[in-house]
């Protein structure tokens, strides 16, 4: 079971750039590397996922290094929007949910 | 809006009645979940259905029946609830099921139980 850990908690500042670092030393060969967002009484939304090496999409950057046992999160020129809490899931692709865990995630807080 | 709808978005409840969350997706989505979210701890996954058949029970107390009728609509029943079930209840699709698959999550039920 990939148990993943993260900071509890972060503070940054508006046009900073964000890196949350995730590790997941248990990740096994077929996991697959997801982060949410979640805002106060919302669902969480999906920002970014990946496999191995470096991902980069409208909104984050996700790097994973070679032996995958961890994973950075990074948000360039935040605002205070992106004050929410972000969760690191790692998860097989194998059809079985029993492995998907989202843990107590990082609340990033951002400051004006 | 994320093609995933839930309602009542609240609800207050005594112990002894009964109720039932109603989820939607609107995605073509084969996979749907059923998620609890207490304050201050981490989203518990408690069902999964895979093209309406469950696949993934975390040991939830009986005292919650999900159901699933169709790929686009899942229930959760409640029956005899404590005080203890009031938590945000999220609603969540995807693709399929894996890892490998974005989940798009519901707006939520906030359930109370008096």
């Amino acid at each position: 079971l990939a148990k993943t850990t993260q900071p509890i908690s972060m503070d940054s500042y508006e046009g900073q750039e964000v890196n949350i670092t995730c590790s997941h030393n248990n990740i096994a060969t077929n996991d697959y590397i997801t982060w949410y967002q979640q805002f106060p009484s919302q669902g969480p939304r999906f920002i970014i996922q990946g496999y191995k090496t470096k991902v980069t999409n409208e909104v984050a950057s996700l790097f994973i290094p070679a032996d995958r046992k961890s994973s950075t999160l990074s948000l360039p020129r935040v605002s205070l929007s992106d004050t929410a809490v972000y969760y690191c899931l790692v998860g097989d692709s194998w059809g079985s949910q029993g492995n998907l865990i989202f843990g107590k995630g990082t609340k990033l807080s951002v400051k004006p | 809006e994320t093609g995933v709808t839930q309602t009542p978005r609240h609800l207050v409840m005594g112990m002894t009645n009964k109720k039932s969350l109603k989820c939607e997706q609107h995605l073509g989505h084969n996979a749907m979940y059923w998620y609890k979210q207490s304050a201050k701890k981490p989203l518990e996954l408690m069902f999964v259905y895979s093209l309406e058949e469950r696949v993934e029970n975390n040991s939830v107390p009986s005292r919650f029946s999900p159901e699933c009728p169709n790929s686009s609509h899942l229930f959760l029943h409640l029956h005899t609830l404590q005080p203890e079930d009031s938590a945000l209840y999220l609603c969540a699709s995807s693709q399929a099921t894996g890892g490998d698959n974005e989940q798009f999550f519901g707006p939520g039920t906030r359930l109370t139980v008096l």
